[in-house]
């Protein structure tokens, strides 16, 4: 069975610092991470995703989060927010070979100006 | 990347009427597709698997009867909610394999069932 657990359902930050958003995954077998974006009333946009390459995944829009096995952890950064950062994000686990996915619960951030 | 369109976007319609979201990829071939439902300020619940050609695999719980999908071709999944009551009122959103690992989201259609 594989899940992934969100640990902070909501984030505030001020425009211009730190982001960082937690998640915890569990799975039987070598799992690809991913992390989404949603704004509202629109589909998921893909941030990033590991696949059992380099730990340190870098992706779009300033983002990056590193893979760590023995935390069992995917934690989402970015080094300074920007308002258009403001929505929902997704941490999201799925088999390696099996494009069925497991989402967890949802961080919403809020930019505060 | 590869897109995704779902439309419609919007639609409202009466308690006990039938209705259709289509889910297109755009620029690719998607031998699968993926639906999803997302209530207010909640994750996404996987619906159902699409496979052209043949029936979807529906989760537990998800009513087959109820949710009707149809993968006519490799560019094409529809999800029909029969006979919808207001608690089917929700936001739909499908995605689509493009087979590299990577799945691509529509960007959702909205249901409202008065």
């Amino acid at each position: 069975a594989q899940s992934v657990t969100q640990l902070d359902s909501h984030v505030s930050v001020s425009e211009g610092t730190p982001v960082l958003l937690r998640c915890n995954y569990s799975s039987s077998y070598s799992p690809s991470l991913f992390w989404y974006v949603q704004h509202p009333n629109k589909g998921l946009q893909l941030l990033l995703k590991y696949t059992s390459a380099a730990t340190l995944v870098k992706g779009i829009n300033g983002f990056e989060a590193e893979f760590k096995k023995s935390e069992t952890s995917f934690h989402l950064t970015k080094p300074s927010a920007h308002m258009s950062d403001a929505a929902e994000y997704f941490c999201v686990v799925s088999l390696s070979n099996d494009y069925k996915l497991s989402f967890g619960a949802g961080t919403t951030v809020t930019v505060r100006a | 990347g590869a897109v995704v369109s779902q439309h419609p976007s919007w639609v409202i319609c009466k308690s006990g009427t039938s209705v259709k979201i289509e889910c297109r990829s755009l620029d690719f071939q998607a031998t699968t597709m993926f639906w999803y439902r997302q209530f207010p300020k909640q994750s996404l619940m996987l619906m159902a698997t699409s496979n052209e050609g043949s029936k979807a695999t529906y989760e537990q719980g998800v009513e087959k009867d109820k949710f009707l999908i149809n993968h006519a071709s490799l560019t094409l999944s529809t999800l029909t909610v029969t006979s919808a009551h207001p608690e089917d009122s929700s936001f739909y959103i499908c995605s689509a394999s493009a087979g590299t690992g990577e799945l691509f989201f529509g960007e959702g259609s909205r249901l409202t069932v008065l």
